[in-house]
């Protein structure tokens, strides 16, 4: 089993939809989660970060964390072409190692 | 300049070549980071350097080798690659402190052919 699943999509949504995206993980001790968005022929960006459970939101863009259920998603409100691109989520142990796993990402097309 | 600045941008080498990739970072954080980006796949770390240590990878070729002289500059050095080599190869730097998160280039892309 992978540390962290993400479907790769593609995910086609109309401009103004609320968007979904999701993680699942198997390791109950990640205790910081995040959200790195990254355009076509650029490095991620750091979108969202979250640590332990709970929802924090930022603009357009909720995240949400539910360690009991090992699942944390994004949320994209009122979603832009603009907000095209691939999404990756991010998890890993606050104890100063080098223990952050990327998921795979998914490819979000937003279609004006 | 402001970031993580990486060059090239895109190479093409053949197998027998030896060629570098070029990481700077002007934030001032304390390590730097090789991760490779293949279609499809999550970010695989290759190289850590961190307060002047290494920390490696052990299932990175040693047809890859990296070179950090400063908390600024980071190198990978490229001989006899392999086809399948051809990615992304971020670079990305942080401060560390535990559950830091990182700031990346915009990458090499890199062709073995």
């Amino acid at each position: 089993q992978k540390e962290v699943e993400q479907d790769p999509g593609p995910l086609s949504v109309p401009e103004g939809a609320i968007v979904s995206l999701n993680c699942t993980y198997s390791n109950s001790a990640f205790q910081y989660f995040m959200w790195y968005r990254q355009y076509s022929r650029k490095g991620p960006e750091l979108l969202m970060y979250t640590y332990s459970s709970g929802n924090k939101e930022d603009g357009r863009f909720t995240a949400q964390v539910d360690k009991s259920s090992k699942y944390i998603s994004l949320f994209i409100r009122d979603s832009q072409p603009s907000d095209s691109a691939t999404y990756l989520c991010a998890m890993g142990l606050d104890t100063g190692g080098f223990k952050t796993i990327f998921g795979a990402g998914t490819r979000l097309f937003v279609k004006a | 300049e402001t970031g993580v600045t990486q060059t090239p941008r895109h190479l093409v080498m053949g197998m027998t070549n030896k060629k570098s990739l070029k990481c700077e970072q002007h934030l001032g954080h304390n390590a730097m980071y090789w991760y490779k980006q293949s279609a499809k796949k999550p970010l695989e770390l290759m190289f850590v350097y961190s307060l002047e240590e290494r920390v490696e990878n052990n299932s990175v070729p040693s047809r890859f080798s990296p070179e950090c002289p400063n908390s600024s500059h980071l190198f990978l050095h490229l001989h006899t690659l392999q086809p399948e080599d051809s990615a992304l190869y971020l670079c990305a730097s942080s401060q560390r402190g535990g559950g830091e998160s990182y700031t990346f280039g915009s990458g090499t892309r890199l062709t073995v052919v």
